[in-house]
C-alpha cells in the first residue's frame, strides 16, 4: 500500500531564506507524487508533480522537488521564501489506483 | 474555464438530520472524487466515480454516507442521520481520466459541514 510521511508538521522561515519541506513515501510500485498547497479558505492547488520523467521537477511560484528513489523521498524546496508562501503544504502519492493519498500536511510560516 | 464548484460553501445542521452536498466538476472530466478533510488533517478519500458509476467507494466510513452521479457530471454526497463526528470540510475533485499513472486532480473549494 502507498503512504506518505511529512516529517515536519510546522516549518518557520524568514522572508528571503530557503524553504525545505520534507516528505518520504512508501509504494510497492513506481509512484506518481505531487505537492499541493492550501491557502486559508481556498481550494487545494497543485504545485508540481512527478510522473517518472525527470527526477527534478519544477513547479509554480519557484518551487521544485527532487524524486530520490534510493531515499524514498520527495522533498519540496524553494530558494527564497515570500510572505505569500505561507500556507499548508501536502505531499501526495498516487499509484495505479484512483485515490490520492495525502500526508498530514506541513504548515509553512514566513516572517518578515 | 470554470473550475470545480461546490455548493453550499457552508452547511450547519443538527445531529440526526440529513444533508446533501453538491459538486459540479470541470466540463469534460469523466472522473470525480470526494474527499473529507478533518481539522488539522490531510484530505481522506471517500469515493470515486468514473462516469455514472461508483468505481471505488472503499473510503466511505459507513452506510450513512452515499453518493450519486446520475448523468456522469454533477455529483451529490448524501449523509443520513448526521453525527457531530461528520463535521469536516468535504472536498470534490475531478480529472480527465483515472486508472493511469498520471492522475492530476483539480479540487473545488469545499463544503464546510458543521453538525451541532
Amino acid at each position: 500500500a502507498q503512504s506518505v510521511t511529512q516529517l515536519d508538521s510546522h516549518v518557520s522561515v524568514s522572508e528571503g531564506t530557503p524553504v525545505l519541506l520534507r516528505c518520504n513515501y512508501s509504494s510497492s510500485y513506481s509512484p506518481s507524487l505531487f505537492w499541493y498547497v492550501q491557502h486559508p479558505n481556498k481550494g487545494l492547488q497543485l504545485l508540481l508533480k512527478y510522473t517518472s520523467a525527470a527526477t527534478l521537477v519544477k513547479g509554480i511560484n519557484g518551487f521544485e522537488a527532487e524524486f530520490k528513489k534510493s531515499e524514498t523521498s520527495f522533498h519540496l524546496t524553494k530558494p527564497s521564501a515570500h510572505m505569500s508562501d505561507a500556507a499548508e503544504y501536502f505531499c501526495v502519492v498516487s499509484g495505479t489506483g484512483t485515490a490520492l493519498i495525502f500526508g498530514k500536511g506541513t504548515t509553512l510560516s514566513v516572517s518578515s | 474555464g470554470a473550475g470545480v464548484s461546490q455548493t453550499p460553501s457552508n452547511k450547519v445542521t443538527e445531529k440526526g438530520k440529513y444533508v446533501e452536498l453538491r459538486c459540479d466538476p470541470i466540463s469534460g472530466h469523466t472522473a470525480l472524487y470526494w474527499y473529507r478533510q478533518s481539522l488539522g488533517q490531510g484530505p481522506e478519500f471517500l469515493i470515486y466515480f468514473q462516469g455514472t458509476g461508483a468505481a471505488d467507494d472503499s473510503g466511505l466510513p459507513n452506510d450513512r454516507f452515499f453518493a450519486v452521479r446520475p448523468e456522469g457530471s454533477v455529483s451529490t454526497l448524501k449523509i443520513q442521520r448526521t453525527e457531530r463526528g461528520d463535521s469536516a470540510v468535504y472536498l470534490c475533485a475531478s480529472s480527465q481520466r483515472a486508472g493511469s499513472s498520471y492522475n492530476e486532480q483539480f479540487f473545488g473549494p469545499g463544503t464546510r459541514l458543521t453538525v451541532l
